[in-house]
């Protein structure tokens, strides 16, 4: 069974200062992982995907993520934040063994201090 | 290019009453979605229709949830009877296709409060 823990439900940075949002997963098999963020009112919107191309992922918004398997992670990150990035963040697993539906995490809101 | 579009946004509902709620996904896209997102909790898939077949209803409650996708383009999916634990923001998603590499696009979101 595929599944993925947020390691954080509440990450707050000021604006201008990197941003760590971490994620672990667990897959049978080589899965896809996907940051999906969803802002108030608004529809989830993917961020980035990693499909088994390169490991380091560059998403909208400057957003990227690395996909390190001896870690089982995909951790997402952001030089430096903006107050437009305040936001729900899902990270989301698929696999074949889990049909390649997609399973989300829990949410990590992120809120930016001005 | 037009996005996933939902009706009702909101919804307030007494239990055991009956709801529906509606999504037209993008055009062209085979693949259609329905979630269920909970407070505090990630979504979960409900159903996926390709065209107007199912692909996975395993988690979709079957005694008081039904969803359809006619002509296999919009898609209706109805609560009936409510249950105060059904309250929830229901989310519909498309896709070109079911392969997890393409990229679902989500709607707004139907909010349903059962009181």
């Amino acid at each position: 069974a595929q599944s993925v823990t947020q390691l954080d439900s509440h990450v707050s940075v000021s604006e201008g200062t990197p941003v760590l949002l971490r994620c672990n997963y667990s897959s049978s098999y080589s899965p896809s992982l996907f940051w999906y963020v969803q802002h108030p009112n608004k529809g989830l919107q993917l961020l980035l995907k990693y499909t088994s191309a390169a490991t380091l992922v560059k998403g909208i918004n400057g957003f990227e993520a690395e996909f390190k398997k001896s870690e089982t992670s995909f951790h997402l990150t952001k030089p430096s934040a903006h107050m437009s990035d305040a936001a729900e963040y899902f990270c989301v697993v698929s696999d074949p063994s889990g049909n390649e539906k997609l399973t989300f995490g829990t949410g990590t809101r992120l809120t930016i201090i001005p | 290019e037009a996005g996933v579009a939902q009706s009702p946004r909101y919804k307030i509902i007494e239990k055991r009453q009956s709801v529906a709620f509606w999504c037209n996904p993008i055009s062209g896209h085979a693949t259609l979605y329905w979630y269920q997102q909970i407070l505090g909790q990630g979504p979960k898939l409900l159903i996926q229709f390709q065209n107007n077949g199912v692909v996975d209803d395993s988690q979709l409650p079957k005694d008081r949830f039904s969803a359809e996708r006619l002509k296999g383009v919009d898609s209706t999916l109805k609560i009936q009877p409510a249950k105060l634990e059904d309250s929830a923001v229901y989310l519909c998603a498309s896709s070109l296709g079911a392969s997890p590499k393409e990229t679902q696009y989500f709607g707004p979101g139907t909010r349903l409060l059962v009181l």
